[in-house]
């Protein structure tokens, strides 16, 4: 399996409170990504990274913000959580960003905003 | 009409039964097509990427047809472990970005 580490695994706090996540992969990969994972929606990509401190928007970056200050990190970071934040986030890598390449996935953070 | 779209299912199946999705997508200009496995309340995990000429793996057939824009998954003499949610992805032709379908809930039964 791919060296991919996210924390915390499960997050639960309040609403406006601010939460980082985190993704560790050990790969060397270039890309990174956040993925959010809903009931009838799928995986939906929230930000991603081509190379350190080189990122972009996914579909869903409302309300998220990204950090990557070195190749084996990229933080997720939800400045003010909402209720409408509560999913499973997955981190993914791949060698490639030209969508030929497969993504490889993190075993994901379950966060609750109450 | 939605980039990529699986039937939900669930699709229950003795063991043994021989099983078949498929994933319809709308961009014309897709190249990659790929399907993964998720467990419940795991990670998705890459089952094969799909080749234009078709492509097996032990029990698994994917099928490619790009003229009707749709790619399949067979899978031959299923097995209780094969229980999981099967997603579709496919890339979105020129923004190369990967796009997941919903899942096809797939449950194998003694």
């Amino acid at each position: 399996d791919a060296g991919i580490t996210q924390s915390p695994r499960h997050k639960v706090t309040e609403t406006g409170t601010p939460v980082t996540l985190r993704c560790h992969q050990t790969e060397n990969h270039r890309y990174m990504y956040w993925y959010r994972q809903d009931p009838g929606h799928g995986l939906r990509l929230i930000h991603y990274s081509y190379g350190v401190k080189d990122t972009d928007k996914g579909e869903v970056s409302d309300g998220y913000s990204v950090s990557r200050s070195k190749t084996e990190d990229f933080l997720l970071t939800l400045e003010s959580a909402t209720s409408s934040q509560t999913s499973v986030y997955f981190c993914a890598i791949s060698e490639s960003g030209r969508g030929g390449s497969p993504l490889h996935f993190g075993n994901g953070t379950r966060l609750t905003v109450t | 009409r939605k980039e990529v779209e699986q039937d939900p299912g669930p699709f229950n199946v003795p063991e043994g039964a021989t099983v078949a999705f498929n994933c319809t997508y709308s961009n014309s200009a897709s190249q990659s097509f790929f399907w993964y496995r998720q467990d419940c309340r795991k990670e998705p995990k890459l089952l094969m990427s799909v080749y234009s000429s078709g492509n097996e793996d032990g029990r698994f057939t994917a099928q490619l047809n790009r003229a009707s824009q749709y790619i399949s998954l067979l899978i031959r003499d299923s097995k209780l472990s094969d229980s999981a949610t099967y997603l579709c992805v496919v890339n979105g032709g020129a923004t190369n970005k990967l796009i997941f379908g919903t899942g096809t809930l797939l449950a194998v039964q003694p």
